[in-house]
């Protein structure tokens, strides 16, 4: 079992629609980041949380350390949001989750 | 700031030469982090130094992978000889640790793409 899961693993949406990605991990954590890939390749740190909730424009970041699970929230989702969110965790040595990959539709 | 900055973009070579990926890590951050990027395997830390010395270089896959940090402005990774199971597109990123709301947030490079032929 990974250590950092992510869920789901693709996802297709209309522009507009509020989105959801899911990260759950079995590792105890100092940290946990989402990062966003572009199409082109370039990675963007979008968040680092170690306990409750951040907002960063139209992305909403949430974690709950009991559960050991965190969400990415995207609102009015807009078809430039097509990219993959990558969770991982730790401070240094990042586990990562594999990634979900997003494709919002006009 | 520029950002972190690699160089070069793309390094096409063939098997068995020697190549060089370079990284200038942003002013004042104390951590640099080199990764690999494959279809298969995803990303994987490579090394990490902070204030230019090698932490864990537990990720290097074998003696053919060589990092160095000279000094705080610049980092690289060698591979020689090197395969074309070397392929992948190699990120650095740097990070500080200094209080505050950026504190441990990795900031990437474009990334290398290599191709070994």
């Amino acid at each position: 079992k990974n250590e950092v899961e992510q869920s789901p693993q693709n996802l297709t949406a209309q522009e507009g629609e509020f989105i959801t990605i899911n990260c759950s991990y079995s590792v105890g954590i100092s940290a946990l980041h989402w990062l966003q890939q572009h199409p082109g390749g370039g990675i963007v740190s979008l968040f680092m949380l170690s306990s409750g909730k951040k907002k960063h424009g139209r992305l909403i970041a949430t974690i709950n350390i009991q559960e050991k699970h965190s969400s990415l929230h995207i609102t009015a989702s807009h078809p430039r949001d097509s990219a993959v969110y990558i969770c991982a965790v730790g401070y240094y040595q990042l586990i990562w989750g594999a990634g979900t990959k997003l494709i919002i539709k006009p | 700031d520029a950002g972190v900055i690699q160089s070069p973009r793309h390094e096409v070579t063939e098997m068995g030469q020697e190549v060089t990926l370079r990284c200038k890590p942003i002013s004042g951050h104390d951590y640099l982090f080199w990764y690999r990027q494959t279809m298969m395997r995803g990303l994987e830390l490579l090394i990490y130094f902070n204030n230019n010395v090698p932490i864990d270089d537990s990720g290097m896959p074998e003696d053919r992978f060589s990092a160095k940090m000279p000094n705080a402005s610049f980092s690289t990774l060698k591979i020689q000889p090197s395969e074309p199971r070397d392929s992948a597109v190699y990120f650095c990123a740097s990070s500080s640790d200094v209080t505050g709301f950026a504190k441990n947030i990795q900031y990437f490079g474009a990334g290398t793409r290599l191709s070994v032929l």
